[in-house]
């Protein structure tokens, strides 16, 4: 198993373009997470999904798009890059354990800077 | 919204030494979570606290979830350069809430 992995591994944008990033995991897990993580600020969630075809707004939506087509994959979508995007982005997958959180597996991470 | 503030920021140590980091949640949690990042990594999960008042151990890792479940704390007995990294805490409210709201993280570093 490759348990959750992430495409690209580092990108570099100018401000203004768009990019996807993406998620896959082979764990058959419903949930999956985007989060973003800058010095000093730990881990803040950006978009979620508790299923395939489902999305939510996580702490810092605002500026990215997400889909879950398929229930192994979640895509983190940037239309229009801002320097304030620049961040290590971290995706991550979790069982359905019912009335509380299970353990997330984190996939490896992508470091985008935008110029 | 929920709230987890984690503190030191940051721990430096030598070799021998022991370390704790502490968690406080705004509000009572169903389950808290600990996490290590080392450095160039991402999150590792390392246990989960459920009960109140419960201690868990990891070798030379103990865990404490507070008698309220509104705090925690991890303790490494002895640290050792391989204890290097981020340890985060991350708090889960329950009920219909399956997110995980993360502290800040401290960074620990180990002198040999």
């Amino acid at each position: 198993n490759a348990g959750v992995t992430q495409t690209p591994k580092f990108r570099v944008l100018k401000t203004g373009q768009s990019m996807t990033l993406l998620c896959a995991q082979d764990m058959n897990h419903e949930y999956m997470y985007w989060y973003r993580q800058d010095p000093g600020m730990g881990l803040r969630l950006i978009h979620y999904s508790v299923g395939e075809g489902t999305t939510a707004k996580g702490e810092v939506p605002d500026g990215y798009n997400v889909s879950r087509l398929k229930k192994q994959n979640f895509l983190l979508g940037l239309e229009s890059a801002a320097p304030s995007q620049t961040s290590v982005y971290f995706c991550a997958s979790s069982r359905n354990r019912g009335t509380s959180a299970d353990t997330q597996y984190f996939g490896p991470g992508t470091r985008l800077t935008v110029l | 919204g929920q709230q987890v503030m984690q503190i030191p920021q940051y721990q430096h140590v030598q070799e021998g030494e022991d370390f704790t980091t502490y968690c406080n949640s705004s509000t009572t949690l169903s389950n808290i979570q600990w996490y290590k990042q080392r450095p160039g990594g991402h999150p590792v999960f390392l246990i989960q606290l459920v009960k109140s008042g419960e201690v868990k151990k990891q070798k030379r890792l103990t865990f404490q979830f507070g008698e309220a479940k509104k705090n925690s704390s991890l303790h490494i007995t002895a640290t050792q350069t391989t204890d290097v990294g981020t340890y985060f805490c991350a708090g889960n409210s329950g009920g219909s809430n399956y997110k995980l709201t993360f502290g800040k993280g401290t960074l620990l570093t180990v002198n040999p």
